[in-house]
């Protein structure tokens, strides 16, 4: 397709779990980000790949997540011993380099933590 | 720390008026603002962005508004559709990458 792809859309696991989050990002596009959106919350920045190296990771909110994209096109968000206050919908988006104009959005991967 | 802020959760307008959503924002170094729009179950889409040395941009029927001495930006639809319905992110941009959002402004649109 021609947009972000998220997979999956939706992931209910138990508290303590460990979840992978799956973006693909437009094809071309050098710049990759991840959102978290908490209910009735804007997007937070998580964690900005400009290639294959995290820029910025100073949106991690601590050592559980971890993000790789080691290829610098498919980038996969880890978080590790989940808790219930991990519960939102993540977002990727991509962009063509830095950001210049806007970002393009994934339809993003709603994780519930029971 | 939320730097940018929506203060009207939600707005209710008629088909055909204008629709006026607000945000304001604390960080001076923020030098480009855009707006998203999202639609349930859909990711946030872009719909207009604004330079720091501008004091307006229109495309269509959108035109955001820029008062930097205020920090405060608008963004007016004139004529409101049906279609409009949706929730409006206020966003600024730091860093030449990261963007700060607001919470959002759920826009609907009464036939």
């Amino acid at each position: 397709g021609a947009g972000v792809s998220q997979t999956p859309s939706n992931k209910v696991t138990e508290k303590g779990k460990y979840v992978e989050l799956r973006c693909d990002p437009i094809s071309g596009h050098t710049a990759l980000y991840w959102y978290r959106q908490s209910l009735g919350q804007g997007p937070e920045f998580l964690i900005y790949f400009q290639g294959t190296g995290a820029a910025d990771d100073s949106g991690l909110p601590n050592d559980r997540f971890f993000a790789v994209r080691p290829e610098g096109s498919v980038s996969t968000l880890k978080i590790q011993r989940t808790e219930r206050g991990d519960s939102a919908v993540y977002l990727c988006a991509s962009s063509p380099g830095g950001l210049t104009g806007e970002l393009f959005f994934g339809e993003g991967s709603r994780l519930t933590v029971l | 720390d939320q730097q940018v802020k929506q203060n009207s959760p939600s707005l209710s307008v008629q088909e055909g008026r204008i629709s006026i959503l607000n945000c304001d924002y604390t960080n001076s170094m923020f030098d480009y603002f855009l707006w998203y729009k999202k639609y349930p179950a859909e990711g946030p889409t872009f719909l207009i962005s604004i330079s720091s040395i501008k004091d307006k941009n229109e495309d269509g029927r959108f035109t955001v508004f820029l008062n930097k001495s205020a920090k405060h930006l608008s963004l007016h639809i004139v004529p409101s559709q049906p279609g409009d319905s949706a929730v409006y992110f206020c966003a600024a941009k730091e860093d030449d990458y990261k963007l700060s959002f607001g919470a959002g402004t759920t826009v609907t649109v009464r036939a």
